[in-house]
């Protein structure tokens, strides 16, 4: 099993849209998550931490789901803007001395 | 906003030829990492390092590489003879403990 997995897409939707993205990770003693987003031939960038009790931000909301290994990042009214490969990230250990990222799930807006 | 500076943006050797790639991380972080991402691919975890010494590393980060905190504020990551495989773009990331803050990347390539 992979360590961090996720659906790479794509994704093609219409801006004003809602879209959920999954992510599974392996390691059950992994300690904290994240979202990244990459814009193409960029650098990730955080998006946001992902916290036990969930956490939302603006049109973002991420959940996290211990006991089934997984995590969410959910869009509402989806912009145009957030066209970019979403990246799931996992601190396998305690210590932060390894930091997983997913494969991306690549999200493209359509007017 | 303090940041994650890397050098050369883009470098370009020849196959066989040592590289050193640098990073400076922001000055009061403590955990120091570099990533790779080959055109098209995931971003795929090479090293971590704390406290002077290598952390964790991936089955990559085979002994052709090797990373150095030479003074206190740059982080370097050498690749002793490169491969054509070894073309990619180069993160280097830092962290208080988690989550990690980027660089803009360097991007190798390798003829």
């Amino acid at each position: 099993r992979k360590e961090v997995e996720q659906d790479p897409g794509p994704f093609n939707v219409p801006e004003g849209a809602t879209v959920a993205f999954n992510c599974t990770y392996s390691n059950s003693a992994s300690q904290s998550f994240f979202w990244y987003r990459q814009d193409c031939r960029k650098e990730p960038k955080l998006l946001m931490s992902v916290y036990s009790s969930g956490n939302e931000d603006g049109r973002f909301t991420a959940q996290l789901n211990r006991a089934s290994q997984y995590i969410s990042l959910l869009i509402r009214d989806s912009k145009l803007s957030d066209s970019a490969t979403y990246l799931c990230v996992v601190n396998m250990y305690s210590s932060a001395s390894k930091i997983i990222f997913g494969s991306g799930t690549r999200l493209s807006i359509r007017p | 906003e303090p940041e994650v500076t890397q050098t050369p943006s883009h470098q370009v050797t020849q196959m066989g030829q040592e590289v050193i790639l640098r990073c400076v991380p922001i000055s009061n972080h403590l955990y120091f990492y570099w990533y790779r991402q080959i055109l098209g691919q995931k971003v795929e975890f090479l090293v971590s390092f704390y406290n002077n010494e290598i952390s964790e590393k991936s089955e990559i980060f085979d002994d052709q590489f090797s990373v150095e905190r030479p003074d206190g504020s740059n982080f370097t990551l050498k690749i002793r003879s490169t491969k054509l495989e070894d073309s990619a773009m180069y993160f280097c990331a830092s962290s208080e403990n988690s989550p990690l803050h980027f660089g803009n990347g360097t991007r190798l390539t390798v003829t």
